[in-house]
């Protein structure tokens, strides 16, 4: 798999359950984040994770990295109809000028 | 709440022609970039910019890209004499540089262009 890899390459689930996406990236980095993008609209930064860090909360967002396995997983607590969008991790290899690599990213459905 | 702008929403042009992509970043932000998605594709770092320069650029970025900060408020990216493949979404985002290495990229909504 590429940098930036994440699966399923979509999901589907009720509203009230948890979601769970996984990345899986190559090469070394300095931090992993993921965001948001609705369909056609611009993309919003969810959640930062550095390689030192091994999991990171935010309301109902949980990161965890794993950098000897190279990957990280977001979860969605108690999902919601407006959480349906897709969903995106990106590595920074260096902190340093946020040359972001992108994966293909998650379409995540949450039905009512 | 601070957000970056982008304008036009939507372009189309003739290939051949130059367009100028215009983007507004988040005011007390160093940082500047610019990522493009093409449709059903990852979204691509094309270039990154600080203190008035280039820092960093990706393969895509050639000579008939560039880009400028004419001002203090605007962030332009120039497409020299566009071609099909340019059709994409472009997306301006803005960091503020403040704290650790590696932040928050703010983005804007996004530019998209179509090449005819």
């Amino acid at each position: 798999s590429q940098q930036g890899e994440e699966d399923p390459q979509a999901l589907s689930i009720q509203e009230g359950e948890n979601a769970t996406m996984n990345c899986s990236y190559k090469t070394s980095i300095n931090n992993l984040q993921w965001y948001r993008q609705n369909s056609g609209r611009g993309l919003v930064h969810l959640i930062l994770i550095r390689s030192n860090e091994r999991e990171k909360h935010s309301g109902r967002l949980r990161v965890t990295l794993d950098t000897s396995k190279k990957s990280s997983s977001l979860l969605i607590t108690a999902s919601r109809a407006a959480d349906t969008a897709s969903y995106f991790c990106a590595t920074d290899p260096t902190g340093a000028n946020s040359k972001l690599t992108f994966g293909k990213g998650i379409t995540l459905s949450v039905r009512p | 709440e601070p957000e970056v702008t982008q304008t036009p929403s939507h372009q189309v042009t003739q290939m051949g022609q130059e367009v100028i992509l215009r983007c507004v970043p988040i005011s007390n932000h160093l940082y500047f970039y610019w990522y493009r998605q093409i449709l059903g594709q990852k979204v691509e770092f094309l270039v990154s910019f600080y203190n008035n320069e280039i820092s960093e650029k990706s393969e895509i970025f050639d000579d008939q890209f560039s880009v400028e900060r004419p001002d203090g408020s605007n962030f332009t990216l120039k497409i020299r004499s566009t071609k099909l493949e340019d059709s994409a979404m472009y997306f301006c985002a803005s960091e503020s540089g403040s704290g650790l290495l590696g932040g928050e990229l703010f983005f804007g909504e996004g530019s998209r262009l179509t090449v005819l």
